[in-house]
């Protein structure tokens, strides 16, 4: 069964620029994370889609945001792009919402995206 | 790829000794606790989660101890092996939120020498 597939895996951005970062969950599964990963400040915690709808959001500024598909299919965007954007953005998913007894996360492999 | 390994404490160990990876929690009312393992250039890997009802929970070759008294939890890797040299995350959530939030500790990078 394919895993969490996220693309694409590098991206270079200029300062100022936007981006969209797209993450496909496992089949099945409804529920899609977002993180941020830096050296300085590890894994931190972005937003979270269930079913459409965002269920939770992280400490960051308005201008990361994302969405869900009908398919569970999940996209983040970044705007005017700073440089202490570059990081490796990972997504995970999940069968259900945490309310259930699911407890398996699976992440992708991420995307590196690098602001010049 | 890019190492996340940077400014993290290290534990390095020979091959075939036992390792025991710690993590101090934030959130006393987390339910729920997950150990990955992250190989430069890849996510993070699931290798064994624990509920707050329990304190013990043994896998293959991975036992992770829960003391919610100090909150504090370990994982131990029996007879290391050159391949599990990587990054080691602890993360927490809780459930009974509703939410996945998890939130991650900063790591340890895990260096196994043949």
């Amino acid at each position: 069964k394919a895993g969490v597939t996220q693309t694409p895996r590098y991206l270079i951005k200029t300062r100022g620029q936007q981006v969209t970062l797209s993450c496909s969950p496992i089949s099945g599964h409804r529920s899609v994370s977002w993180y941020q990963q830096t050296p300085g400040q590890g894994l931190q915690f972005l937003f979270e889609y269930f079913s459409e709808t965002q269920r939770n959001k992280g400490n960051f500024p308005g201008r990361f945001s994302g969405r869900q598909f009908s398919n569970s299919r999940s996209e983040m965007n970044v705007s005017t792009l700073e440089l202490g954007d570059s990081a490796l953005y990972l997504c995970a998913s999940s069968r259900s919402n945490m309310a259930q007894n699911n407890y398996g996360y699976t992440f992708g492999s991420g995307t590196r995206l690098t602001v010049v | 790829g890019e190492s996340v390994g940077l400014h993290l404490p290290t534990l390095s160990v020979q091959e075939g000794d036992n390792s025991i990876i710690n993590c101090a929690y934030s959130n006393s009312a987390s339910d729920y606790f997950i150990w990955y393992k992250q190989e430069s250039g890849k996510g993070p890997q699931f290798i064994i989660d624990i509920r707050s009802n329990m304190d013990k929970r043994q896998g293959q070759r991975v036992t992770v101890l829960l003391n919610k008294t100090v909150k504090h939890l370990s994982l131990q890797i029996a007879a290391t092996q050159p391949g599990d040299s990587a990054v080691y995350f602890c993360a927490e959530t809780y459930r009974a939120s509703g939410y996945s939030t998890l939130t991650f500790g900063k790591g340890t990078m895990l260096l196994v020498s043949p």
